[in-house]
């Protein structure tokens, strides 16, 4: 079955400090794995995909097969970090699209 | 600028009644999708649809209908409303062929059930 499991239902950090939200999948194919983010009062947009190995404001994820992980990374948080982060796995030849259960991220001044 | 636009912002609609959510793309994509968001329980995919007329069932279809008559077009359909069917509704497009498509979403409707 796929499957999405981000354990972390909030995240408080403060500025500067390193970011990390952890997001781990089960599929039995290769996977397409994404990062979503919704601001406050704003619709849910893509963040960044594995595939584009591309770092956007300052984050990054890197895909680990081995431990079914797509974790998103930040060195130093920023207060317009503070969103609702979404990871999510798209199902090879069906284009469907499965998210987790989100992790809200609050960066303190 | 792409566009994915929900009908409604809000909706109250009472217990029995018949719902229906509206979105529309412009971008013609093939792929729309309805999603539930529910704090605690993120996204949960409703129903899915790849082509005119053509619809899959996502995780939690109970209580749900579509109807993709157009491309452009999804409807998300409540056919006999209840209270546990209060949430935010979100609609999505993407074009097909990969899954590392990008999805778009709309602004999200938030439905109450009284």
């Amino acid at each position: 079955a796929q499957r999405v499991t981000q354990p972390e239902k909030l995240l408080s950090v403060f500025k500067g400090a390193p970011v990390e939200l952890k997001c781990n999948y089960s599929y039995s194919g290769s996977p397409e794995l994404f990062w979503y983010v919704q601001y406050s009062r704003q619709r849910l947009q893509l963040l960044l995909r594995h595939i584009s190995r591309e770092s956007i404001k300052g984050f990054t994820a890197d895909l680990n097969k081995g431990e079914t992980s797509f974790h998103l990374k930040k060195p130093f948080a920023q207060e317009e970090d503070s969103a609702m982060y979404y990871c999510a796995l798209g199902v090879y030849n069906t284009d469907k699209l499965i998210f987790g259960t989100g992790t809200r991220l609050q960066v303190f001044p | 600028d792409v566009k994915v636009t929900q009908s409604s912002r809000y909706l109250v609609k009472r217990t029995g009644e018949k719902v229906f959510l509206e979105c529309v793309q412009d971008m013609d994509h093939e792929n729309m999708f309805w999603y539930r968001q529910d704090p605690g329980l993120g996204l949960r995919l409703i129903y899915f649809s790849y082509d005119v007329k053509m619809k899959e069932k996502g995780d939690i279809p109970e209580g749900y209908s579509v109807s993709r008559e157009k491309k452009e077009r999804f409807s998300l359909i409540l056919e006999s409303a209840s209270t546990n069917q209060t949430s935010m509704y979100l609609c999505a497009s993407s074009s097909s062929g990969t899954a590392n498509t990008e999805a778009f979403f709309g602004q999200g409707t938030r439905l109450t059930v009284v």
